[in-house]
This record gives C-alpha cells, sequence and structure tokens, in this order.
C-alpha cells in the first residue's frame, strides 16, 4: 500500500517553462516532504524539502509547495533547463520514534525538458 | 575518497548463490539505509541501521541479511539469490532526520 503517490509517471516541458510535479501523500503522521532528483546510473540527490509547518519552501529555481488539508505536495521549477532532465521522487517521514530518519518515495516522475 | 560508495557496481549472479553487496561512508553518520529501486515502486526500504549493531527491518526485508559491526560499513547480503531480486540497490546515510545521502547503486541481475 504506498503512502506516497505520484500520479504522473512522466512529464514533457519545454525549456524555459515551469515543471510542477504533483504528489499525495495518505499518511496523515507525515510531517517532512522531500524531493529528489535522480540521474541514470547515479544515486539519487537531495533537492528541496518542507516541513509541515511551512506551506512553501524555496531554493533558487525549485519551490515545493504544501497542502496539508489536501494532502498534496508539488515541487516547480522554474525554468526548466535540459540539465533538469531526471527522474524526481518525491518522499515523505513521520515524526514518530520508529519511523525516524526512515522515508516512504513515491514511483517517481520522469521529466524531459525539450530545446 | 569522502563521501558514500557501493561496491560492486554491477553484479550478474545465479539463482540459489550467495550474494553480498558492500556499502561504506566517510561522514560517520549513525543511520544507514538499504534501497531497491524497481520500476514503478520508486524506493522502498530493505534494512536500516541506527547505529553500530543496532539494525531493525524495513518494508520489505524477506530474503535479505544486514550486519553493522562498524559506524562506516552496512553490507547487505543476499542469502539466496532469486529472480525477484533482480534489482538496483541504494545504500544511504544520514546524521540527521531529513536528507539521506545515497551512493551510486549497485545492478544486480539474478539469472
Amino acid at each position: 500500500d504506498q503512502q506516497v503517490k505520484q500520479n504522473s509517471p512522466s512529464l514533457s516541458v519545454q525549456e524555459g517553462r515551469i515543471s510542477i510535479l504533483n504528489c499525495d501523500y495518505t499518511n496523515s503522521m507525515f510531517d517532512y516532504f522531500l524531493w529528489y532528483k535522480k540521474y541514470p546510473a547515479e544515486g539519487p540527490t537531495f533537492l528541496i524539502s518542507i516541513s509541515s509547518i511551512k506551506d512553501k519552501n524555496e531554493d533558487g529555481r525549485f519551490t515545493v509547495f504544501l497542502n496539508k488539508s489536501a494532502k498534496h505536495l508539488s515541487l516547480h521549477i522554474v525554468p526548466s533547463q535540459p540539465g533538469d532532465s531526471a527522474v524526481y521522487f518525491c518522499a515523505a517521514s513521520a515524526r514518530t520514534t520508529d519511523s525516524w530518519g526512515k522515508l516512504q518515495f513515491g514511483a517517481g516522475t520522469q521529466v524531459v525538458v525539450t530545446p | 575518497d569522502a563521501g558514500i560508495t557501493q561496491s560492486p557496481r554491477y553484479k550478474i549472479t545465479e539463482t540459489g548463490r550467495q550474494v553480498t553487496l558492500m556499502c561504506h561512508q566517510t561522514w560517520s553518520h549513525s543511520y544507514m539505509f538499504w534501497y531497491r529501486q524497481d520500476l514503478g515502486h520508486g524506493l522502498r526500504l530493505i534494512y536500516y541501521s541506527a547505529a553500530a549493531d543496532i539494525t531493525d527491518k524495513g518494508e520489505v526485508p524477506d530474503g535479505y541479511v544486514v550486519s553493522r559491526s562498524k559506524t562506516e560499513n552496512f553490507p547487505l547480503t543476499l542469502e539466496s539469490a532469486t529472480r525477484s531480486q533482480t534489482s538496483v540497490y541504494f545504500c544511504a546515510s544520514t546524521g540527521r532526520r531529513d536528507t539521506q545521502y545515497f551512493g551510486p547503486g549497485t545492478r544486480l541481475t539474478v539469472l
């Protein structure tokens, strides 16, 4: 039973335009959310995170939005660049003793940025 | 080199054989994790360790064994490999709750 869902397996966007990646979760105990980026033949790398006490976090071209009532978060990339072509994973963790540090990942969204 | 490394990067084995995947980190992070990545499932946690000699099961632990005698090493053993264990395996570590740092992965094929 996947607690973190990325319903769009792929996304194609033109260079310079906005990429919007979506993620839904079902566990109301999740209070920390992260986005990871993964290139082929490499491990995932941390991109940006957000705590449940916030509804927005921005880092350069990347902004994550959190809607707790809808159990939904999104990642905006503006403007999209060819180097952004990668698989993006949404992840979540819960602030409970037995869940410390354990992340639940979504299935990933493959982003392709075209010229 | 500083960071987190995995070996081997690629491994082909046969059904029934024992295989050990190695993970080494140089940050002295307390927490280490093993994930497998399969199409349609993202990354699923196999085992994790909170410190040396402390390990616990994740979401998909069946068929795997881990040990952690030293803080920096966290090997994953497939005691009797099966075809369903063909996957890409990632090791990760963290010293705090949020960001996990991942190794480059091991692509394992079980014939």
